[in-house]
């Protein structure tokens, strides 16, 4: 099985900083990695597939990157509305999901 | 609109059973694979089954193989997931979603981007 590691778990911060969240996979999944924003009593909803393509409707702000093993999840100015747990999920093999980021006001 | 919308949640004792179903509407249902996921409260996500647009294949994960069986009826426009043998351990918020596929030139792969609002379960004596 694929095991799936973000880091930090979680972060503190202002609006408008560029926050970055990693996810590391324990085996190369090439760059089948997706990216779900959660917020409290809430589904979570699709930000980003295939590492980098983002979905419809989800604010330019938010960027994916990598392959391979190692991925981010950058948000370039972070916003009120930002602040939630995000979760990463590889979609290689089977399927498995990071353990997530809570991203809380500084 | 395009939603699901699961049902069935409640209180269970160790041991006994529960069906969640989950209902979709505006989409053709049988187009697509889906999945069930679960989320304790206060962890994070974890998958407990999946099940492609035609019945086969069926996955599951080791921690709920044996004791749940997920299916579809695609005339109905809707999923289940049969839980069994419950544990404490199994009480969280189930939710089903829809993996849709994108594909390059090697493979398709999923990602799952329309959910439920999700059904508690909560075992406990």
């Amino acid at each position: 099985d694929i095991q799936m590691t973000q880091f930090p778990s979680s972060l503190s911060a202002s609006v408008g900083d560029r926050v970055t969240i990693t996810c590391r996979a324990s085996q190369s999944i090439s760059k089948y990695l997706n990216w779900y924003q959660q917020k409290p009593g809430t589904a979570p909803k699709l930000l980003i597939y295939a590492a980098s393509s983002l979905q419809s409707g989800v604010p330019s702000r938010f960027s994916g990157s990598g392959s391979g093993t190692d991925f981010t999840l950058t948000i370039s100015s972070v916003q009120p509305e930002d602040f939630a747990t995000y979760y990463c999920h590889q979609s290689y093999s089977i399927l498995s999901f990071g353990g997530g980021t809570k991203v809380e006001i500084k | 609109q395009v939603q699901l919308v699961e049902s069935g949640g409640g209180l269970v004792k160790p041991g006994g059973s529960l069906r969640l179903s989950c209902a979709a509407s505006k989409f053709t249902f049988s187009d697509y694979d889906m999945t069930w996921i679960r989320q304790a409260p206060g962890k994070g996500l974890e998958w407990v089954s999946y099940i492609s647009g035609s019945d086969s294949p069926i996955y599951y994960p080791d921690s709920v193989k044996g004791r749940f069986t997920v299916s579809r009826d695609n005339a109905k426009n809707s999923l289940f997931l049969q839980m069994s043998s419950l544990r404490a351990e199994d009480t969280a918020v189930y939710y089903c979603a829809r993996a849709a596929p994108y594909c390059d030139r090697t493979r398709c792969v999923d990602a799952f981007d329309l959910w439920g609002q999700g059904t508690m379960v909560t075992v406990s004596s």
